[in-house]
Formats: structure tokens, C-alpha cells, sequence
């Protein structure tokens, strides 16, 4: 159990255009997703928490406009890069919580790359 | 805001050795502490967590890890490892009522046949 997938695992996309990542919660309801993004050789960094229904929250220092967090169903989050630049270049990766408990586990999904040209 | 650390990025050792991956975070409340593997080309799966009651936590695949509060510390063991435990090792932390989790840098451990 606790199954999470994120679509697509790669992506390569020229500069300017927009990129959707989707991360879904197979098996179990998510009230809480988070998306990270992982740069070579470093941690992992906390995007923004998105609750099913209402806006994500973000941490500081990411641009709201540029990465777009849409969390339409208990089951389904996603983010779209924006008018990509390579910059935005990096490995994705959503994780999903089962519940609003203090203690619960976060499940994560595999990643997804993204390579602006 | 917490922060976590993990020291020796790099760890390379042979099998049947024994592998100890420190972590410690800059938080004074109360925590909730994790240890996350990233096997080659998979994602991150739990590998044990500590919420409360006995310090020491054992998970998966043999490692252990034992809480000490006063030294800020999460450190994760394994007696003898094997060439499957070849992965990158996160540890990572939550403030208490808190959704968001801190991440260490990882360690990255090779272990040799």
C-alpha cells in the first residue's frame, strides 16, 4: 500500500514552453501532497504543500507564478513549470500524506526530470 | 526553521562491515525524525521513523537508528551491510505539528562485493 506515482518520469522541453507534472496517490486518499525538487549532489527542497481544495502554500523564495500547484482531487496534485528556462532544470518529486495526523509518513512518488533546452 | 545535517557525503566500504550515518538538526522542540533510502534508479522509500517512546528504532533491511535529544541527534546503524544496501541515505525532520519536512543532504554509500 501507500503507492505514489508521478507522470511523466521524463521530460525534455524547449525554453519557454509550459510542463505538467502530475502526482497521484494510487491506493490511498491524500489530504496533503508536497512537491520537492532535488538538485545533483543536494537535498532534497520543500516547493510547497498543497491541500486538496484550496491554494498550495509556498515556501519562501518560489515564484507562485512560475510553478503552479493545482490539487483538484484527494487523489491527484499537480505542478506546471511554467514558461520553462533551463534554469528550471531539475528532478520533481511529489510526496502524498494519508492523513491530517501530527505523526503520519510522507510517501513519496519516483521523480520526474525535467531538462529545459 | 529546522535544519538537518549529514556529514561524510561519501561512505565506501566493504560487505559485512558496519555502516553508522550520523544526523543531527537544529530544532529545541519537540521532532519527528526519519531516515529515507533511495535505492539506484527507485525513489524514496521509509526506512524507519521516530515519533516517540523507546529512542531506539528499528527498520527495515536490519538498520536501527537511535534518538538522542540532548545531542540533537538521529543516527542510523547497520552491524553488517551488504552490497544491496548500496543507495543514498536521507535523514530528515519535522517539527511537531508540522506538515513540512527539513532534509539532510543525504549520504551516498557504495558498498563493495
Amino acid at each position: 500500500g501507500a503507492v505514489v506515482s508521478q507522470h511523466p518520469s521524463w521530460v525534455i522541453c524547449k525554453s519557454g514552453t509550459s510542463v505538467k507534472i502530475e502526482c497521484r496517490s494510487l491506493d490511498f486518499q491524500a489530504t496533503t501532497m508536497f512537491w520537492y525538487r532535488q538538485f545533483p549532489k543536494k537535498s532534497l527542497m520543500l516547493m510547497a504543500t498543497s491541500n486538496e481544495g484550496s491554494k498550495a502554500t509556498y515556501e519562501q523564495g518560489v515564484e507562485k507564478d512560475k510553478f503552479l500547484i493545482n490539487h483538484a482531487s484527494l487523489t491527484l496534485s499537480t505542478l506546471t513549470v511554467t514558461s520553462a528556462h533551463p534554469e528550471d532544470s531539475s528532478f520533481y518529486i511529489c510526496s502524498a500524506r494519508m492523513s491530517e495526523a501530527i505523526a503520519d509518513t510522507q510517501y513519496f512518488g519516483p521523480g520526474t526530470r525535467l531538462t529545459v533546452l | 526553521a529546522q535544519s538537518v545535517s549529514q556529514h561524510n557525503h561519501h561512505v565506501i566500504l566493504s560487505e559485512a562491515a558496519s555502516l553508522e550515518l550520523g544526523c543531527n538538526y537544529s530544532y529545541g522542540g519537540t521532532v519527528n525524525l526519519f531516515w529515507y533510502v533511495q535505492y539506484p534508479g527507485q525513489h524514496l522509500q521509509l526506512l524507519l521513523k521516530y515519533f516517540s517512546g523507546d529512542p531506539l528504532v528499528k527498520g527495515i533491511k536490519g538498520f536501527e537508528a537511535e534518538f538522542i535529544k540532548s545531542k540533537f541527534s538521529f543516527n542510523l546503524r547497520k552491524p553488517s551491510v551488504q552490497w544491496s544496501d548500496t543507495a543514498e541515505y536521507f535523514c530528515a525532520v519535522n517539527a511537531y505539528g508540522n506538515n513540512r519536512l527539513a532534509f539532510g543532504k543525504g549520504n551516498q554509500v557504495v558498498v563493495i562485493p
